[in-house]
């Protein structure tokens, strides 16, 4: 069975400039996470779904940053427009159930702003 | 506020070794704590996963435990080997905070042979 699969792997773009991130979550699973992971750190929430539903954004800078899981499955992370401290790997989860279910992760899409 | 403290940073063992990692939290309500591997450039493997009701869970050279009481976890591998070589990372799910995980900063391992 498929993993979390994500694209692209690698970004690199100048500020100010726009990017987008695809998330596939595991077949069946309701719940997905996108995640930020600066160096040396470990990964940090941006924003958490229930099926098609945001039910926890508050890290989310919505001032730049904005997400969709439209018809519940695959899910796009936004940054417009990029600035150089966005430079991190944005991680993408998916687990069974919300509160309880063990998180599978996907390999990471790494954004350089130049 | 939860909080996860993984120590140490970083460390280096000579292969065959056992060796155990550490993970700290500071509030005990939590539905679960999940062990992590992540190698250079990738995403999060995940080891294994301890539900608040348990107090160790077991696969093949890895050992985690969990005493909710004193906020802690350990991660045992036993023979270590360089393959084991890797960032560890502990993530509790808080009852508290809508079953997010909080991470800590994680343990880089390095497994001389």
């Amino acid at each position: 069975e498929a993993g979390v699969v994500q694209s692209p792997r690698y970004k690199i773009i100048e500020k100010k400039q726009p990017v987008a991130f695809w998330c596939n979550p595991i077949s069946g699973h309701n719940t997905l996470y996108w995640y930020l992971q600066n160096l040396g750190q470990g990964p940090e929430l941006l924003i958490r779904y229930e099926n098609e539903e945001a039910v926890d954004d508050s890290q989310l800078p919505k001032d730049r940053f904005s997400a969709e899981r439209l018809k519940g499955v695959d899910s796009t992370l936004k940054i417009q427009p990029a600035e150089l401290g966005d430079s991190a790997v944005y991680l993408c989860a998916s687990s069974l159930t919300g509160s309880t279910g063990e998180l599978f992760f996907g390999e990471g899409s790494r954004l350089t702003v130049l | 506020k939860q909080e996860v403290t993984q120590i140490p940073a970083a460390l280096s063992v000579p292969e065959g070794e056992n060796l155990v990692l550490n993970c700290s939290f500071t509030d005990s309500a939590i539905y679960n704590l999940q062990w992590f591997r992540q190698d250079p450039g990738k995403g999060l493997t995940s080891l294994l996963l301890i539900q608040s009701s348990q107090r160790e869970q077991t696969s093949g050279r890895l050992n985690a435990s969990l005493d909710k009481s004193s906020g802690r976890s350990t991660l045992y591998i036993a023979a270590s080997q360089p393959g084991d070589s890797a960032t560890y990372l502990c993530a509790v799910r808080p009852r508290n905070q809508g079953g997010k995980l909080i991470f800590g900063q994680g343990t880089e391992l390095s497994v001389k042979p």
